[in-house]
């Protein structure tokens, strides 16, 4: 059974930082591309960055380029997205999700629970 | 920056038919924007239901289905149920990133 489990957010001040983890398991880590969305409160989903299986391709959206980092251990089955600089208008529940690999086509299937970051000081 | 525009609501009878289209700023939506398409329920993550345009995952449900509709993408519900009440998302991607559009919120009435 494919899980994926986020932790690591919280409550941070205007300008600080945060890492947020996914921890998979139920399948072969290292052959998939790992998404990270966000959801801010009431409204809708967005994309904000992805990474190929070995780590060697990573992709943002423009409104988090420059300021957070996504990165994986495959030894660890985990996910990171490291989160600097942080704004009011970051606060959101962060969702880890699988995307495609190993054949299995350009899709995002299996998601996270998610972990709520509140940026506020 | 890319815009992914959907219908911000549609509402459907039960065993009905409706059409939700994701449409690009960029122009018509191909093949190659690998269309995936999600259904979030309030308080609960969301599910996936379709990929690369019309390709359907083990767990969805036979009267969900995708296509290409006159340069957009199109997910079709056909017998529309209670359940299905509920938010639905596209998703493209533009040669190294994704934008998901706005949403559309789907009631069933």
């Amino acid at each position: 059974e494919v899980q994926l489990v986020e932790s690591g957010g919280g409550l941070v001040q205007p300008g600080g930082s945060l890492r947020l983890s996914c921890a998979a398991s139920g399948f072969t880590f290292r052959t998939r591309w790992m998404h990270w969305a966000r959801q801010s409160p009431g409204t809708g989903l967005v994309w904000v960055s992805h990474i190929n299986g070995d780590g060697s391709n990573t992709d943002y959206a423009d409104s988090v380029k420059g300021r957070f980092t996504i990165s994986r251990d495959n030894a660890m089955n985990t996910v990171y997205l490291q989160l600097n600089s942080l704004r009011a208008d970051d606060t959101a529940v962060y969702y880890c999700a699988r995307g495609g690999g190993g054949g299995s086509g350009w899709l995002v299937d299996f998601w996270g629970q998610g972990t709520l970051v509140t940026v506020s000081s | 920056q890319t815009v992914v525009t959907q219908e911000p609501s549609l509402t459907v009878s039960p065993g009905g038919t409706v059409t939700v289209t994701c449409a690009s700023s960029t122009g018509p939506v191909t093949s190659g924007s690998h269309p995936n398409w999600f259904q979030q329920k309030a308080g609960q993550a969301p599910r996936a239901l379709i990929y690369d345009t019309s390709n359907k995952h083990p767990w969805t449900p036979a009267r969900f289905s995708g296509s290409l509709l006159g340069g957009k993408a199109a997910l079709t519900l056909s017998g529309v149920q209670p359940e299905d009440e509920a938010e639905y998302y596209c998703l493209l991607y533009y040669g190294g990133a994704w934008v998901f559009g706005g949403g559309t919120k789907l009631t069933v009435l």
